[in-house]
């Protein structure tokens, strides 16, 4: 079964710092790892993949097969990054385990 | 229509009585996903669709969890004699395909008295 693991329930970094949010993921196959995140009174939007290998809003996060991890990271915080952030993996066996996401982490960003 | 679109907003219910959660994906997503959000417990996969099938109901959380897609198009999640232990937000997603973007709906949240 596939399982993301999102260690941290609650990050507080202030303006400025770097932030890490933790994923981990448990998968036998090639998976395909997303990050989801919801800023306050908005819908769920995908905020990064890693097939696309793409920089969002100062975000990258790099899949580490290894370690099993696909951790997101910004050098510098701002406060519109506080938001609920979801790590999510999709298997690559016919979709019958859908999209599995994380229990999510908490970001706020002190000014 | 522009996204994925929910409805009822929200729901108020009374324990023991059966609900009928609704979903329009995006127009041309063969993939449309259930989830349940509950505080502190993330997010709770429930079922799956690829077109009018479910190749997976093992993620409902009970016999009492039904839900059906007709038309490869809206689809309906319900919930018959519910408890409060059901109150959560339920969200629905779709896709063009089962590994693409999901695109998510507003949700709906439903609340057991």
């Amino acid at each position: 079964a596939q399982r993301v693991t999102q260690p941290e329930k609650l990050l507080s970094v202030f303006k400025g710092a770097p932030v890490e949010l933790k994923c981990n993921y448990s998968y036998s196959g090639s998976p395909e790892l997303f990050w989801y995140v919801q800023y306050s009174r908005q819908r769920l939007q995908l905020l990064l993949r890693h097939i696309s290998r793409e920089s969002i809003k100062g975000f990258t996060a790099d899949l580490n097969k290894g370690e099993t991890s696909f951790h997101l990271k910004k050098p510098f915080a701002q406060e519109e990054d506080s938001a609920m952030y979801y790590c999510a993996l999709s298997g690559s066996g016919g979709g019958a385990d859908g999209l599995t996401f994380g229990k999510g982490t908490h970001l706020i960003i002190q000014p | 229509g522009a996204g994925v679109s929910q409805s009822p907003s929200n729901k108020v219910t009374e324990k023991g009585k059966d609900v009928e959660l609704r979903c329009d994906p995006i127009s041309g997503h063969t993939a449309l996903y259930w989830y349940r959000q509950s505080l502190g417990q993330g997010l709770e996969f429930l079922i799956y669709f690829q077109g009018n099938s479910a190749p997976d109901k093992s993620g409902l959380p009970s016999d009492r969890f039904s839900a059906e897609r007709t038309g490869g198009s809206v689809s309906t999640l319900t919930i018959q004699r519910t408890q409060q232990e059901d109150s959560a937000v339920y969200l629905c997603a779709s896709s063009l395909a089962w590994q693409g973007e999901a695109f998510f709906g507003q949700g709906t949240r439903l609340t057991v008295v």
